[in-house]
């Protein structure tokens, strides 16, 4: 089965620097890739995905990069804000149906004022 | 769009009795509804995938009879943990897979269970 793991687990950065958190998955059949953030107590919330024939993918300041040949994929936010601090998941299937979601192990990201 | 509603969000129960938790996707209709399981401070661990009409596919160690999956729409499914135990104290979220997509997965905003 699909095995997805994620890296660093806990990052703190200051408000306003950029935060990269990396994830690597070992299907290579899986093509679809979603990020989650997840606040306290709440459900997980889909903030960007991409699929795997694309290599790149933002949204405002949050970009997602994909390396198939490499089987890593990565979050980037810019210029962030207090409100960014949260759990956030990497995730990777074989988009279709009842095919499940592996998620990666959660990085918590500290945004400092 | 993309609503997930999950109810309740809290509950506490005594010992040996069952709790029912209800999944509803509000604007949208899912082919696939998903449960999970989340210990604090780790990640998400996939108990069910269900499917409308059709019985639940359970993970390897997931009790089929403890945790019983009723999907009885496109827009609803329940999952009930009976005869509950400390043991069985966690935050519990659903998902859904959005049908046009087929692909996109929306989360409800989890139930956090607490066994006495």
């Amino acid at each position: 089965g699909e095995n997805v793991e994620q890296h660093p687990s806990t990052l703190s950065v200051q408000e306003g620097d950029s935060a990269v958190i990396k994830c690597t998955y070992s299907d290579s059949a899986s093509n679809y890739f979603p990020w989650y953030k997840q606040e306290l107590g709440k459900g997980p919330q889909l903030i960007i995905d991409i699929r795997s024939n694309v290599g790149e993918k933002k949204d405002q300041r949050i970009a997602v990069t994909l390396n198939k040949t490499a089987k890593h994929f990565s979050l980037h936010i810019t210029e962030t804000q207090p409100e960014d601090s949260a759990v956030y998941f990497c995730a990777a299937s074989r988009a279709a149906g009842n095919e499940k979601l592996t998620f990666g192990t959660g990085t918590r990201l500290t945004i400092i004022p | 769009g993309a609503v997930v509603s999950q109810h309740p969000s809290r509950v506490i129960c005594k010992s040996g009795t069952s709790v029912k938790i209800e999944c509803r996707s509000l604007d949208f209709q899912a082919t696939t509804m998903f449960w999970y399981r989340q210990f604090p401070k780790k990640s998400l661990m996939l108990m069910a995938t269900s499917n409308e009409g059709s019985k639940a596919t359970y993970e390897q160690g997931v009790e089929k009879d403890k945790f019983l999956i009723n999907h009885a729409s496109l827009t609803l499914s329940t999952l009930t943990v009976t005869s509950a135990h400390p043991e069985d104290s966690s935050f519990y979220i659903c998902s859904a897979r959005h049908r046009a997509t087929n692909e996109k997965l929306f989360f409800g905003s989890g139930t956090q269970l607490s066994v006495l």
